[in-house]
């Protein structure tokens, strides 16, 4: 089983959309856990952290369950500028990443 | 906001050559690492440095790989024969505190091009 796995999409969505990424963690020791957002050839950006209560910022909310080692990213009302890719991160002893999912905001 | 420096932005180098990736952390942050990612794959992690030490290295980070931190403020990733599969965007990251609580702050990347 893959560390972080995630459905690699792309996610064609319209702007305005509703759209939520799942991504599942083999290691259960894992500490932390983050979301983060790549540009096309650009660094990873630190998006969220995601806490076992589950957070919100604007209009992003994450959930993490630990008992399934499964996290959630939940993007309302899409904008052109979340097109994307949506990486999930696990804490260990340092960051491990998924493949990322893809995400195409369409007008 | 405070940022991690990485510099070039991109390097083209003959296999066989070496070379030598700067990176500048954070001016506060403790902990620095390289990551990579080959066109089209997940970023992986190659090594963390902690108090002017290797704390860990993935099996990608070989012999032909070192890191250094010759002064205050800067970071490097040398590689000392360069090898075709070795193109691929490096990113230097830093954090204050291992990264648990905070996730790293990564650079701009640079880029590697090996011909």
């Amino acid at each position: 089983r893959k560390e972080v796995e995630q459905d690699p999409g792309p996610f064609n969505v319209p702007e305005g959309a509703t759209v939520a990424f799942n991504c599942t963690y083999s290691n259960s020791a894992s500490q932390s856990f983050f979301w983060y957002r790549q540009d096309c050839r650009k660094e990873p950006k630190l998006l969220m952290s995601v806490y076992s209560s589950g957070n919100e910022d604007g209009r992003f909310t994450a959930q993490l369950n630990r008992a399934s080692q499964y996290i959630s990213l939940l993007i309302r009302d899409s904008k052109l500028s979340d097109s994307a890719t949506y990486l999930c991160v696990v804490v260990t002893d340092k960051l491990i990443f998924g493949t990322g999912t893809r995400l195409q905001v369409f007008p | 906001e405070p940022e991690v420096t990485q510099t070039p932005s991109h390097q083209v180098t003959q296999m066989g050559q070496e070379v030598i990736l700067r990176c500048v952390p954070i001016s506060n942050h403790l902990y620095f690492y390289w990551y990579r990612q080959i066109l089209g794959q997940k970023v992986e992690f190659l090594v963390s440095f902690y108090n002017n030490e290797i704390s860990e290295k993935s099996e990608i980070f070989d012999d032909q790989f070192s890191v250094e931190r010759p002064d205050g403020s800067n970071f490097t990733l040398k590689i000392r024969s360069t090898k075709l599969e070795d193109s691929a965007m490096y990113f230097c990251a830093s954090s204050e505190a291992g990264g648990a609580n905070y996730g790293y702050t990564f650079g701009s990347g640079t880029r590697l091009t090996v011909v």
